[in-house]
């Protein structure tokens, strides 16, 4: 399957900066990577749909200003998390579709201060 | 819209005794579900799926689950309960967008294994 690397995996940030957090294919083009979201004690949720070489699509509730994602190539997809605050805190979390299921990556911890 | 439910937030075994997590899924359409576990702070990783073939799915580390359309089910067991699969298990259906196919979780049901 498909071998998906995310980083950092941990980041503490402060209040206001910006964290840009990479999700890599390693061995798989991916065309389509999604970004997902998990606060603590609780469910993942997606956050966007990242489109490689075209706008990100995002799910209802999630701000495309704040969350800012670039697809530039077919193994490399980031995700910015811009003028962080507290409530940013959370486990994010990417993933590539291959033929018949998804490959994650091993996720980003970031806590804002 | 697909969703899945599943029903048990906590269950509570002791290590040598059957795992049952039971999960409930709707679908406008047949749907691939899967079961995927994840241990502390660590990523996701993928027990088993189904995706219209076999409606008895055979996983890794001994973990299986039924497929019953009938009751819209996908409990996912084990015989015999380790201490290593004390974890959250994420009962998960897939949705295929135009772009792709996004996946749909569960709450979650964290799994206690005690000696």
């Amino acid at each position: 399957g498909a071998v998906v690397s995310q980083h950092p995996s941990w980041v503490i940030c402060k209040s206001g900066t910006s964290v840009k957090i990479e999700c890599r294919s390693l061995d798989f083009q991916a065309t389509t990577m999604f970004w997902y979201r998990q606060f603590p004690k609780q469910s993942l949720m997606l956050m966007a749909t990242s489109n490689e070489g075209s706008k990100a699509t995002y799910e209802q509730g999630v701000e495309k200003d704040k969350f800012l994602i670039n697809h530039a190539s077919l193994t490399l997809s980031t995700l910015t998390v811009t003028s962080a605050h507290p409530e940013d805190s959370s486990f994010y979390i990417c993933s590539v579709e291959g033929n018949t299921e998804a490959f994650f990556g091993q996720g980003t911890r970031l806590t804002v201060v | 819209a697909q969703s899945v439910t599943q029903l048990d937030s906590h269950v509570s075994v002791s290590e040598g005794t059957p795992v049952l997590l039971r999960c409930n899924y709707s679908s406008s359409y047949s749907p691939s579900l899967f079961w995927y576990v994840q241990h502390p702070n660590k990523g996701l990783q993928l027990l088993l799926k189904y995706t219209s073939a076999a409606t008895l799915v055979k996983g890794i580390n001994g973990f299986e689950a039924e497929f019953k359309k009938s009751e819209t089910s996908f409990h996912l067991t084990k015989p015999s309960a380790h201490m290593s699969d004390a974890a959250e298990y994420f009962c998960v259906v897939s949705d295929r967008n135009q772009a792709g196919t996004a996946l749909i979780f569960g709450k979650g049901t964290t799994l206690s294994v005690s000696s």
